[in-house]
């Protein structure tokens, strides 16, 4: 069974950092390319960055390019978000997400 | 970037109802659309890839069709476990880009 199990979340003050962990399991994690994802409270999804299997092709949204880094451990199965410069507009339900399948979440909260 | 506009906002039906919503590209996507099922305080969940391929394990009420910037997703028979925001989701170029969703009700 394919799980992704989102950690590191909780509140964090404007212009802190904060780094999530994806740990995956029931697939080979190196041959998929994989996404962070995030909803703001009550809001709709919005796509933050994707890495490729062997971490070759890396990609923002514009609104986190610069502040975020999306990295992958292959061999502990594991997804990264580092966040840097965190605003309160960051604040959202972050999922690690293949395509066909996502995690429950972790929440991000800015604020001071 | 790909802007992803999807129609009706809100969507009212009755069970045993057709329903199709809408989602409309900006520019050519080439069939990389994607549509999730986010039910309230759960995950998306995947029903359709790349325009028209059902997910494994989804009832077959859902279909999805279209192609250049036009895409629509069909609930052939509304069921009440439908009830749900629905989004569509492009891959086709990078930046990726989510529709605003289509939160469906029950008439």
């Amino acid at each position: 069974e394919v799980q992704l199990v989102e950690s590191g979340g909780g509140l964090v003050q404007p212009g802190r950092s904060l780094k999530l962990s994806c740990l995956a399991s029931g697939f080979t994690f190196s041959n998929y390319g994989m996404n962070w994802i995030r909803q703001a409270p009550g809001k709709g999804l919005e796509w933050v960055a994707s890495i490729s299997s062997s971490s070759s092709y890396i990609y923002y949204a514009d609104t986190v390019k610069g502040r975020f880094t999306i990295s992958r451990d292959n061999a502990k199965n594991t997804l990264y978000l580092q966040m840097t410069s965190l605003r309160s507009e960051d604040t959202a339900l972050y999922y690690c997400a293949r395509h066909d399948y996502w995690g429950q979440g972790v929440m991000v909260t800015v604020s001071s | 970037d790909i802007q992803m506009t999807q129609s009706p906002s809100v969507l009212s039906a009755s069970v045993g109802d057709r329903v199709t919503l809408n989602c409309k590209a900006s520019q050519n996507i080439n069939k990389y659309l994607n549509w999730y099922q986010q039910k309230l305080g759960e995950a998306p969940k995947l029903l359709i890839y790349n325009t028209n391929n059902l997910q494994t394990g989804i009832p077959s009420r859902f279909s999805g069709s279209g192609s250049g910037t036009d895409y629509t997703l069909t609930i052939s028979s509304l069921q009440p476990e439908d009830v749900a925001t629905y989004f569509c989701f492009q891959h086709n170029s990078w930046p990726y880009t989510f529709g605003a969703g289509t939160k469906l009700e029950l008439k």
